[in-house]
């Protein structure tokens, strides 16, 4: 089955700076990679997503960047604010069915 | 999200019980997820359905079942709970699997074994 490895397990960030995921995949066949954002009790809600033909999405301070010959991905969060704290989960998609990443916790210290 | 529900939200059983955790949504979607989700490990797939009568195992079924006798509902059984079955479950919903579709999350229930 597919495998995903989410790395660093935790940041911490200045408010405003730049905040980076990273996320590799083992199944070539995976096609279709979300990213979660999970708040503290609440449940994992999509903020961005991006499929396997397409390099680069971006949704205003969030982008998304793949590299299917590496197999990896990756979220670029700038302009970090205190609400950008949270877990944030990779996943990639593959045979009907979303295999997640351990999850990264973000921090933005003001 | 208001349109896939979880219940009970909390629960505290003992071990040996059997314990069943409800899943419904209002949208019909076919597909019907269960995760649990423990530190360190992320989201790990229990069950899945693709449709009614339909579903198959995830990464880590042992000690789980499912049923889904209507599309609406995806209850999930633990028969005789064990402590290491304590976690935070979530029950997701897509329209369909085929391609791209987003995976919707329901609150999640969290469940203590004592």
């Amino acid at each position: 089955g597919e495998n995903v490895e989410q790395h660093p397990s935790t940041l911490s960030v200045q408010e405003g700076d730049s905040a980076v995921i990273k996320c590799t995949y083992s199944d070539s066949a995976s096609n279709y990679f979300p990213w979660y954002k999970q708040e503290l009790g609440k449940r994992p809600q999509l903020i961005i997503d991006i499929r396997s033909n397409v390099g680069e999405k971006k949704d205003q301070r969030i982008a998304v960047t793949l590299n299917k010959t590496a197999k990896h991905f990756s979220l670029h969060i700038t302009e970090t604010q205190p609400e950008d704290s949270a877990v944030y989960f990779c996943a990639a998609f593959n045979d009907y069915k979303l295999s997640f990443g351990a999850g990264t916790t973000v921090t933005v210290r003001a | 999200d208001a349109g896939i529900t979880q219940s009970p939200r909390y629960k505290i059983t003992e071990t040996g019980r059997q314990v069943t955790l409800m899943c419904h949504q209002t949208w019909s979607h076919s597909y019907m997820f269960w995760y649990r989700q423990d530190l360190g490990h992320g989201l790990r797939l229990i069950y899945y359905s693709a449709a009614a009568d339909i579903t198959d195992k995830g990464e880590v079924p042992d000690g789980y079942v499912v049923s889904r006798s209507k599309t609406e509902n995806f209850p999930l059984t633990l028969e005789s709970a064990t402590r290491s079955q304590t976690s935070v479950y979530f029950c997701a919903s897509s329209k369909t699997s085929a391609e791209y579709n987003e995976q919707f999350f329901g609150p999640g229930t969290r469940l203590t074994v004592l």
